[in-house]
């Protein structure tokens, strides 16, 4: 069964640091590019950051470049993102995302974790 | 970016009727849109991707046509297990961009 696992999640004060992680199973980890995806309470959902399934390629929404940071170990079939500078628009719960398609560039998110959780407050 | 826009917002519909989603791409987007549909207290499931493909498992009576700028989603005869919110997302270019979100409701 192809699953994502994510964890890391919790309370945090602003200007702090989190690193979540995604363990992946099921599926050739280091096939396929994954994402991160936030999804702040009651809202929609924001893409935040993507990685080639090498590692060689990132990608990052202007909200968070320069602050977050995006990363895999195909070791381990690992996803990771670490979180500096948490603003209180942090606040949100956090997705691993599988893309669909193997080596794919331009593919749509297939299987998707259950998320985990981030709060931003003092 | 490419800004998506969904509408309508909300959409109130019986049990057994269609149901027509639109989603608009501030540019073309080609045939590089998703579709996931999201119930409370769960993660997205991908239900339509490259615009009109059905993802693996997704039942018949949803289906996605369009292209460039204009893309829909209609779920033929809804069931209730379809009540939910349901996102557009182009994957054509970066950033990455979802719609707003419409709510399929009980009418």
């Amino acid at each position: 069964e192809v699953q994502l696992v994510e964890s890391g999640g919790g309370l945090v004060q602003p200007g702090g640091s989190l690193r979540l992680s995604c363990a992946a199973s099921g599926f050739i980890f280091s096939s396929y590019a994954m994402s991160w995806v936030r999804q702040a309470p009651g809202k929609g959902l924001e893409w935040v950051s993507s990685i080639s399934g090498s590692g060689g390629t990132t990608y990052y929404a202007d909200s968070v470049r320069g602050r977050f940071t995006i990363s895999r170990d195909n070791s381990k079939n690992t996803l990771y993102l670490q979180m500096n500078g948490l603003r209180g628009e942090g606040t949100a719960v956090y997705y691993c995302a599988k893309g669909s398609m193997v080596r794919g560039v331009n593919d749509a998110f297939d299987i998707w974790g259950q998320g985990t959780m981030v709060t931003v407050s003092s | 970016e490419i800004v998506m826009t969904q509408s309508p917002a909300t959409l109130s519909v019986s049990p057994g009727e269609r149901a027509t989603l639109s989603c608009r791409a501030s540019q073309s987007v080609s045939s590089n849109l998703a579709w996931y549909q999201q119930k409370p207290g769960q993660a997205p499931r991908l239900l339509i991707y490259d615009a009109s493909t059905r993802a693996t498992g997704i039942p018949g009576r949803f289906s996605g046509s369009g292209s460039g700028t204009e893309v829909t989603l209609t779920i033929s005869s809804l069931q209730s297990e379809d009540f939910a919110v349901y996102y557009c997302q182009q994957y054509n270019d970066w950033p990455r961009t979802f719609g707003q979100g419409t709510k399929v409701e009980i009418k």
